[in-house]
Parts: C-alpha cells; sequence; structure tokens
C-alpha cells in the first residue's frame, strides 16, 4: 500500500461529459503529480502541484484541468471527452517534489463510450 | 521522440537465475534514474534509484547499474522469483528542467517460470 488514494477506481462516461479524478498524497507530501497511461502511449507526465501551486505542466491538453486544496489533495478535471482519453490515470506523491521516488496510487481507470 | 526506452517487451526467466533489464536514454541531462515494478491493476511500485554520480546501487536481490558514456542502464534481479513477474519501468528525471516529472519507458514484461 502507497498511501495514496485515488478516487473512483473506475469511471465509464461518453463522449462529451466531464469529470473529475480524485487523489489523496500519502500523509506528509507536498507534492502531487498526475501521469496518463494509455495503450500505446506509455505512463505520460501530465501535471504537477507542489503545496497547492502548479509547478509543471506536460503533455496535458487545454480541455484538462487540475487543482491541489488546502488539504493537499488534488483533483485532476477532464472535459468535453473524447474516445482518446480513454486511459488509466495515475497520481503520485512525494515530500518535497526533489529527486525523491515519487509514491503512485492504484489510478483511476477511465472508459469513453 | 521517445527519450527513455526500454526494447525488449518482454523476457523469461527461470526461478532462481538472473533477471537483466535493459534501459536506454537520449537526454544526457538525466541525472536519477529510477526502477518500477506493476503488477495488473496496481500502480508502479518503487523499486530501486541511482544517480548520475554513482554506476551501482544494490538493494538485496536488485541491483542498478548505469553506464553513462552509453546512457544506458540495467536493472538485475538476483535470484529471480516468481513474485518478481511483473511489468518493470525505467524512469528519469532531469532536475533542472524546472520540474521533477518522471519520463518512463514503454516497460519490460518480466515472467519467472517456476
Amino acid at each position: 500500500d502507497s498511501g495514496v488514494t485515488q478516487t473512483p477506481k473506475h469511471l465509464i462516461t461518453a463522449t462529451g461529459q466531464r469529470v473529475t479524478l480524485r487523489c489523496s498524497p500519502r500523509s506528509g507530501d507536498l507534492s502531487v503529480y498526475w501521469y496518463q497511461q494509455s495503450l500505446d502511449q506509455g505512463l505520460q507526465f501530465l501535471i504537477q502541484y507542489y503545496n497547492g501551486e502548479e509547478r509543471a505542466k506536460g503533455n496535458i491538453l487545454e480541455r484538462f484541468s487540475a487543482q491541489q486544496f488546502p488539504d493537499l489533495h488534488s483533483e485532476l478535471n477532464l472535459s468535453s471527452l473524447e474516445l482518446g482519453d480513454s486511459a488509466l490515470y495515475f497520481c503520485a506523491s512525494n515530500l518535497r517534489g526533489g529527486n525523491q521516488p515519487q509514491h503512485f496510487g492504484d489510478g483511476t481507470r477511465l472508459s469513453i463510450l | 521522440d521517445q527519450q527513455v526506452k526500454q526494447n525488449s517487451p518482454s523476457l523469461s526467466v527461470q526461478e532462481g537465475r538472473i533477471s537483466i533489464l535493459n534501459c536506454d536514454y537520449t537526454n544526457s541531462m538525466f541525472d536519477y534514474f529510477l526502477w518500477y515494478k506493476k503488477y495488473p491493476a496496481e500502480g508502479p511500485t518503487f523499486l530501486i534509484s541511482i544517480s548520475s554520480i554513482k554506476d551501482k546501487n544494490e538493494d538485496g536481490r536488485f541491483t542498478v547499474f548505469l553506464n553513462k558514456s552509453a546512457k544506458h542502464l540495467s536493472l538485475h534481479i538476483v535470484p529471480s522469483q516468481p513474485g518478481d513477474s511483473a511489468v518493470y519501468f525505467c524512469a528519469s528525471i532531469w532536475a533542472g528542467a524546472g520540474s521533477y516529472q518522471l519520463t518512463f519507458g514503454k516497460g519490460t514484461k518480466l515472467s519467472v517460470i517456476p
């Protein structure tokens, strides 16, 4: 158990819809990362937050956004969903966001019908 | 443009023998390397890491070797056990980019045969 909790585990929705994925980092971790794993692309970095502030952006679409709240949990919002957004979305956390291992949750599987 | 490459999608090894998983990278600015193990329906689990100032790091049955001149790292598992069967991801960090995002390879599926 990594200590990182992601909800929901599975999400099925339709094209054009909007969903919110939630992540609770390990106790004490200030930095949260979001990754997308699709079938042919492997794990791709989306965005990082540190103590409530956006720290870095990767290959995140404009239709996607995230935030980190004062209690350090984070949400990833995906809107105007397309079939190609079907993927596993992982959240990871570490203490300070530096050269330390990131600890991953078990992911949310998003299926777009 | 794949900056971290794991060229073997799969590897089968007999129980008790050595498993060697390989990873190549193209960005010479990467300065920290990690290996993660992933079981189905679970998130990646951190296994072992190595800083670019070292060429070897050991943790029990797991050893990571880094060859900076060849931009190559490898993970050795000795002896291999059936419970090691999983997908192994190599990942790198370039701290100088201003972010500590992980750049992952596409993974190697290891099967340890009893």
